[in-house]
């Protein structure tokens, strides 16, 4: 079936370090891709989508770019801040149901 | 904003007990989902629902039930909670839709069962 695989954290930077959380998928038919952040104490919300190959989403100086060839979705900043010490979760809607695949999750802690 | 509201963000129970988790949105929105969330193994679909009246399994529904009874409103019922099922839960809904589309979450009700 369906899967997420993305790396085992904690990733710990600095402030303003390069980021990125690597996300690979299994999925059998033209899924779209989504990174979901959760800030302490919250539920989770949505950081950015794309829905289809070679699509890039970006939002709050993050991006990923949907790659088919490696069936991946890597998260990226350039620059982080200590706001943005949370897990964050890659997933995957099959694009028939409205059912999510999600990653193990990636804690990321940010120190000044 | 669609705002998804959870009855309680922190619950403790007694094994054998029955545990009711409410999940209400203001977005009439038609599917509404319950995940259980576990640090190492994310988020696993417990059940979902694509409208009053109707659910689905999903990956692990066993020893939950839920109701629909009204739109709006999405429960989570526990029949006889036990230790294992400590954990996150977390509610979602979505916009019955043609196209992917974003989920919103609840903020999460932490059950511990002693």
């Amino acid at each position: 079936g369906d899967s997420v695989t993305q790396m085992e954290g904690p990733v710990t930077l600095s402030e303003e370090a390069f980021l990125t959380i690597n996300c690979t998928y299994t999925a059998t038919g033209y899924p779209s891709l989504f990174w979901y952040v959760q800030y302490p104490g919250e539920g989770l919300q949505l950081l950015l989508k794309a829905t289809k190959a070679d699509d890039k989403g970006s939002n709050k100086g993050f991006e990923a770019t949907y790659r088919k060839e490696t069936t991946s979705f890597h998260l990226e900043k350039g620059s982080v801040q200590v706001s943005d010490s949370a897990v964050y979760f890659c997933a995957l809607s099959d694009g028939y149901t409205d059912k999510l695949i999600f990653g193990t999750g990636t804690r990321l802690q940010v120190f000044p | 904003d669609v705002k998804v509201t959870q009855s309680s963000r922190y619950l403790v129970k007694r094994t054998g007990e029955k545990v009711f988790l409410e999940c209400v949105q203001d977005m009439d929105h038609e599917n509404m989902f319950w995940y259980r969330q576990d640090p190492g193994l994310g988020l696993r679909l417990i059940y979902f629902s694509y409208d009053v009246k109707m659910k689905e399994k999903g990956d692990i529904p066993e020893g939950y039930s839920v109701s629909r009874e009204k739109k709006e409103r999405f429960s989570l019922i526990l029949e006889s909670a036990s230790t294992n099922q400590t954990s996150m839960y977390l509610c979602a809904s979505i916009l019955q839709r043609t196209g992917p589309d974003t989920q919103y979450f609840g903020p999460g009700t932490r059950l511990t069962v002693l």
